[in-house]
């Protein structure tokens, strides 16, 4: 079993809508999560972190986490042409990050 | 403020060349991290450093070493590159306080 697993996609959603980005860790122990967006032939970028159960908004991204279940997602509302990208989940395990192998994202106009 | 800058941005290199990649951050980070990332694959670690003088292996560091120069610059070198080594690399620093992670913008290699 992957460390991190994310379903390679393409997920494929029309402008406008929400976009939903899974995450599953196997490491119980896990206590920070992060969600990189990563442009093609650019480097990862930072956009979410969240360490407690619950929801983390900020702006058109929620982050969601659930630690009973190891899963950790990512909405992205209003999806702009523009979000078009891979999304990686990464898992912090003693000061690494451990990467899933992304989601790739195609808002269609 | 230029965050993480790595030099070059691409190169080719022969079977059996040696070569090195440099990785600088102007944010005064203690850890530094060097990845690769191929396709299918996501990104893996290679070597990391946890402060200046300490360095430790990764997920994936044979073919490789590192020096961490000093605070600021953390080096990954490539003594005999092997068509199996071309990759992307990326070098990233990690905030003190947190786990949050900064990347470079990628070095492609490719061996032939």
């Amino acid at each position: 079993q992957k460390e991190v697993e994310q379903n390679s996609g393409p997920l494929s959603v029309p402008e406008g809508a929400i976009a939903s980005l899974n995450c599953t860790y196997s490491d119980r122990g896990s206590q920070s999560f992060f969600w990189y967006r990563q442009y093609s032939g650019k480097s990862p970028e930072l956009i979410m972190f969240i360490y407690s159960n619950g929801d983390k908004e900020d702006g058109r991204f929620t982050a969601q986490l659930n630690k009973a279940s190891q899963y950790v997602s990512l909405l992205i509302r209003d999806s702009q042409p523009s979000d078009s990208a891979t999304y990686l989940c990464a898992v912090n395990q003693g000061g690494k990050l451990i990467f899933g192998q992304g989601t790739e994202l195609s808002v269609k106009p | 403020n230029a965050g993480v800058t790595q030099t070059p941005k691409f190169q080719v290199l022969k079977t059996g060349q040696s070569m090195t990649l440099q990785c600088a951050q102007d944010m005064n980070h203690n850890s530094m991290y060097w990845y690769r990332q191929d396709p299918g694959m996501g990104l893996r670690l290679i070597y990391y450093s946890a402060s200046e003088g300490t360095t430790d292996k990764g997920e994936v560091p044979n073919g490789y070493n590192v020096s961490r120069l000093n605070k600021r610059e953390f080096s990954l070198r490539l003594e005999s590159a092997a068509p199996s080594q071309t990759s992307v690399y990326f070098c990233a620093s990690r905030v003190d306080s947190s786990y949050e992670q900064y990347f470079g913008p990628g070095t492609r290699l490719t061996v032939t």
